[in-house]
């Protein structure tokens, strides 16, 4: 379960604060991911990331922020524009290829709650 | 975009039995195809993948089966056991990088 971690596992927030959520890997993957999860329901993807300084909306990226400044990292902000903000999200990473496989690795998850 | 749909939504089979999932996808540039397995409360994790030179593809109890005219794409479970009981996401690989999930299926093995 190592090498793509998530923190904090648990975290409670105001309504009205915005929120970053951190994914760090020492994969040494190039492309990272954003999903959230609501009960019942699929991944929904929120941002990715091919490389460094570059990073791409998925489908619902409204209320959101992304960074890429390093290799191993791509924090997650959930700002105050965001509507239902309370989920599960997952960070992921996978190689970029055509060279081995596209499988993505998970981070452990961030249980956001906004009261 | 990419358009992934799952179905059923539940499933509950006896122990022993098979299981069969499914899904469609839209964007005939797909080309990578993975099903995840989600225990309550943990990460996903890969279970088995195809990509789209190859129509099928099996490891043990498992096997996927990938139609590419009719872009759909199945999961079966053979001989299912306890265990197997976890949510399962099939995903669909879009050009750079972009992967898309279905909803999941609840998959519930009755002893």
């Amino acid at each position: 379960d190592g090498g793509i971690t998530q923190s904090p596992k648990y975290l409670f927030r105001k309504e009205g604060q915005n929120v970053t959520l951190s994914c760090e890997q020492n994969l040494n993957h190039d492309a990272m991911y954003w999903y959230r999860q609501d009960p019942g329901q699929g991944l929904r993807l929120i941002y990715y990331s091919q490389i460094v300084n570059d990073f791409q909306k998925g489908d619902i990226a409204e209320g959101y922020s992304v960074s890429r400044e390093k290799k191993e990292s791509f924090p997650l902000t959930v700002t105050s524009a965001q509507k239902n903000p309370t989920a599960f999200y997952l960070c992921a990473s996978s190689i970029d290829l055509g060279r081995v496989g596209y499988e993505q690795y998970f981070g452990p998850g961030t249980r956001l709650t906004v009261t | 975009g990419e358009n992934v749909e799952q179905h059923p939504s539940t499933l509950s089979v006896q122990e022993g039995d098979s299981a069969v999932i499914k899904c469609t996808y839209s964007d005939s540039a797909s080309n990578y195809f993975p099903w995840y397995k989600q225990e309550l409360g943990k990460r996903p994790q890969l279970i088995i993948d195809i990509r789209s030179n190859v129509g099928e593809k099996k490891d043990q109890r498992i096997a996927v089966t990938l139609n590419k005219t009719a872009k759909h794409f199945s999961l079966h479970i053979t001989e299912t056991q306890p265990e197997d009981s976890a949510v399962y996401f099939c995903a669909a690989l879009v050009r750079n990088n972009d992967m898309r999930f279905g909803a999941g299926t609840r998959l519930t093995v009755k002893p």
